[in-house]
């Protein structure tokens, strides 16, 4: 079946620092690939997706970039903020899944000033 | 526009107990989704509803029951609530096959004693 497997948290990082948190995925064919945040107290917004391998998806200076290869869609950026402390899910849909959502089992990130 | 809504926020129940969680969505959308949190395992999908009047079974359907009277609401009921069900539920709403963003709510924490 399919399947994703994320870093476990918490991880804690100072302020300006690189983030990298990674996601591996077992799906057959080629799925799309999602990031979403929840953060405290609400419900989850998508961060960033990319459809086809290779693609790379970005909003508000994350990153993440479809690889086949590896079979991964690791969220990177390149210096945190207070106010990106929430908890990451990475999630796939499976090309014959409809439009339901498969997801990681989160990762919470704190960021300190 | 308010989105995705749930009701209640929280809610403590007795084993054996039932109770109702509404969701609700003013975007139009046509399939709505109800899933539960639970530490360390992600979101995992019980039922979705790909229009007004259908309802399908997702991946951990046992012990609850939904209905989709309305293409705006929901509902997702638990007949005889058990300490299993202690989670946090998240209901979503897309547009339909056409995009995949899901939208979520706020959430609402049930604990079962």
């Amino acid at each position: 079946g399919n399947s994703v497997t994320q870093m476990e948290g918490p991880v804690t990082l100072s302020e300006e620092a690189f983030l990298t948190i990674n996601c591996t995925y077992t799906a057959t064919g080629y799925p799309s690939l999602f990031w979403y945040v929840q953060y405290p107290g609400e419900g989850l917004q998508l961060l960033l997706k990319a459809t086809k391998a290779d693609d790379k998806g970005s909003n508000k200076g994350f990153e993440a970039t479809y690889r086949k290869e590896t079979t991964s869609f690791h969220l990177e950026k390149g210096s945190v903020q207070v106010s990106d402390s929430a908890v990451y899910f990475c999630a796939l849909r499976a090309l014959n899944a409809g439009n339901m959502l498969t997801f990681g089992g989160g990762t919470r990130l704190m960021v300190k000033p | 526009n308010a989105g995705v809504t749930q009701t209640p926020k929280f809610r403590v129940l007795k084993t054996g107990q039932s109770m109702t969680l509404l969701c609700a969505q003013d975007m139009n959308h046509e399939y709505m989704y109800w899933y539960r949190q639970d530490p360390g395992m992600g979101l995992r999908l019980i039922h979705y509803s790909v229009g007004e009047g259908t309802t399908a079974k997702g991946e951990v359907p046992d012990g609850y029951n939904v209905s989709r009277l309305k293409k705006q609401n929901f509902l997702l009921g638990l007949e005889s609530a058990a300490p299993s069900q202690t989670s946090v539920y998240f209901c979503a709403s897309s547009l339909g096959d056409t995009t995949y963003e899901q939208y979520f709510g706020p959430g609402t924490r049930l604990t079962v004693t």
